[in-house]
């Protein structure tokens, strides 16, 4: 069965440092990889998402992530955090979306 | 960009009473629509699939006669919460996904947020 772990509930950082936000999966083929951003108040938008070919993939608001088929793993990233990142953060794999419990990050400034 | 709205955005009802929600495809034909119930603090859970003209897909663990989804048309779906309890408070939410491979992505709607009392 598919399953998505996120292990993180909560991360905070400060404005201007790096963030790297982590994803597992269980999926019995090549993944279809996903992350997804939810601010209060907002649906679900879309960073980016992963189904084949280059590894590391490039998302909306400066977010990037790597998909590690060795690893099992789909890492967002992001070189400088802004204050307006401060959001909930799922990952999400498969076709039928199978979505990770997400992870809250906070910005300190 | 795809854009999927939902009405109402938020609705309060009574014990016992039907809710309908609306999702929409705007610009766009969605001949699979979703629908997604979240606990606070909590993922998505997917409740069932809907595909335009034929029966909806329902999980594991959903009640087909509580929960009744329509997909009429290419662009509208509809779930209806019959004879609401305050259990079914939740936030709402539906997804369209564009016509053509499996690997086309799903767009999301704002919610609906539901209180029972």
């Amino acid at each position: 069965a598919q399953s998505v772990t996120q292990p993180d509930i909560h991360i905070t950082v400060s404005e201007g440092a790096s963030l790297e936000l982590r994803c597992n999966y269980s999926y019995g083929a090549t993944p279809y990889l996903f992350w997804y951003v939810q601010s209060p108040g907002q649906g679900l938008q879309l960073l980016l998402k992963y189904f084949s070919g280059d590894t590391l993939v490039q998302g909306i608001k400066g977010f990037e992530a790597e998909f590690k088929r060795s690893q099992s793993s789909f890492n967002l990233r992001k070189p400088s955090v802004h204050w307006s990142d401060a959001a909930e953060y799922f990952c999400a794999v498969g076709n039928k979306l199978v979505f990770g419990a997400g992870t809250i990050l906070r910005v300190k400034s | 960009g795809a854009v999927v709205s939902q009405h109402p955005s938020r609705v309060i009802c009574k014990s016992g009473t039907s809710v309908k929600i609306e999702c929409r495809s705007l610009d766009f034909q969605a001949t699979t629509m979703f629908w997604y119930r979240q606990f606070p603090k909590q993922s998505l859970m997917l409740m069932a699939t809907s595909n335009e003209g034929s029966k909806a897909t329902y999980e594991q663990g959903v009640e087909k006669d509580k929960f009744l989804i329509n997909h009429a048309s290419l662009t509208l779906s509809t779930l209806t919460v019959t004879s609401a309890h305050p259990e079914d408070s939740s936030f709402y939410i539906c997804s369209a996904r564009t016509s053509g491979t499996s690997t086309d992505t799903q767009y999301f709607g704002p919610g609906t947020r539901l209180t029972v009392l």
